[in-house]
């Protein structure tokens, strides 16, 4: 039973299309994310949300837009696709740490997805 | 300079060979630390988790910390053909925040 799922899991389009990827998580974490690994296997953090609520946004263009209906689900939509998009897109969730003593999840304990490969022609 | 260094390699090794991964930091708010296994065409997945100086032992597989001079180094001992894989060190501070290094790749050969 997959723990964290992200569909499509490849994904070939055109500069100047509109592209959305779809997260989903089974795990009842609180907290989901978007990383973006590029072709030198750089991860790094696109968005994260917690509860729905977006709570890191880090400096990613305008043509991306996250959004969370609810916090088991984190969908990525991409705007007028540039060659530069072209990555593999990761979805992860964590529990978050509950900041009362009580620890609920190990803070940085990342659920992964095993990746939305995107190829911008 | 990057907030976290990691050498991309690759690292190949015989079978059986001792292998010792490295990163080094610059954000001393870092409080946690984390190596990740990445394995050809699949999402990370969490190996070995620490939060304070010292040493961590599960298995075959050591993570080190040294806070004071900013480093970290993840052992692999009786190394396996099923080692290989892209090795991520992964820290946080604050809110959530996880940071990654380039990830070294590590093949293991029979």
């Amino acid at each position: 039973d997959t723990a964290v799922s992200q569909t499509p899991k490849y994904l070939v389009t055109q500069m100047g299309n509109d592209k959305s990827i779809k997260c989903e998580q089974n795990l009842g974490h609180d907290t989901m994310y978007w990383y973006k690994q590029d072709s030198k296997k750089f991860l790094k953090i696109m968005f994260s949300y917690n509860n729905k609520e977006l709570i890191i946004n880090e400096t990613v263009p305008n043509r991306f837009s996250p959004k969370s209906p609810d916090k088991a689900h984190l969908n990525l939509h991409i705007n007028s696709l540039e060659l530069g998009d072209s990555a593999v897109y990761f979805c992860a969730s964590s529990q978050l740490w509950a900041g009362t003593g009580v620890a609920r999840g190990r803070t940085g304990e990342l659920f992964f997805g095993e990746g939305s490969r995107l190829t911008v022609l | 300079q990057k907030e976290v260094e990691q050498d991309p390699g690759p690292l190949s090794v015989p079978e059986g060979a001792i292998v010792s991964l490295n990163c080094t930091y610059s954000n001393s708010a870092f409080q946690y630390f984390m190596w990740y296994r990445q394995y050809s065409r699949k999402g990370p997945e969490l190996l070995m988790y620490t939060y304070s100086s010292g040493n961590k032992e599960d298995g075959r597989f050591t993570a080190q910390v040294d806070k004071s001079s900013k480093y970290i180094s993840l052992f692999i001992r009786d190394s396996q053909p099923s080692d290989s894989a892209t090795y991520l060190c992964a820290m946080v501070e604050g809110y959530q925040k996880v940071t990654f290094g380039i990830g070294t790749k590590l093949q293991v050969i029979p």
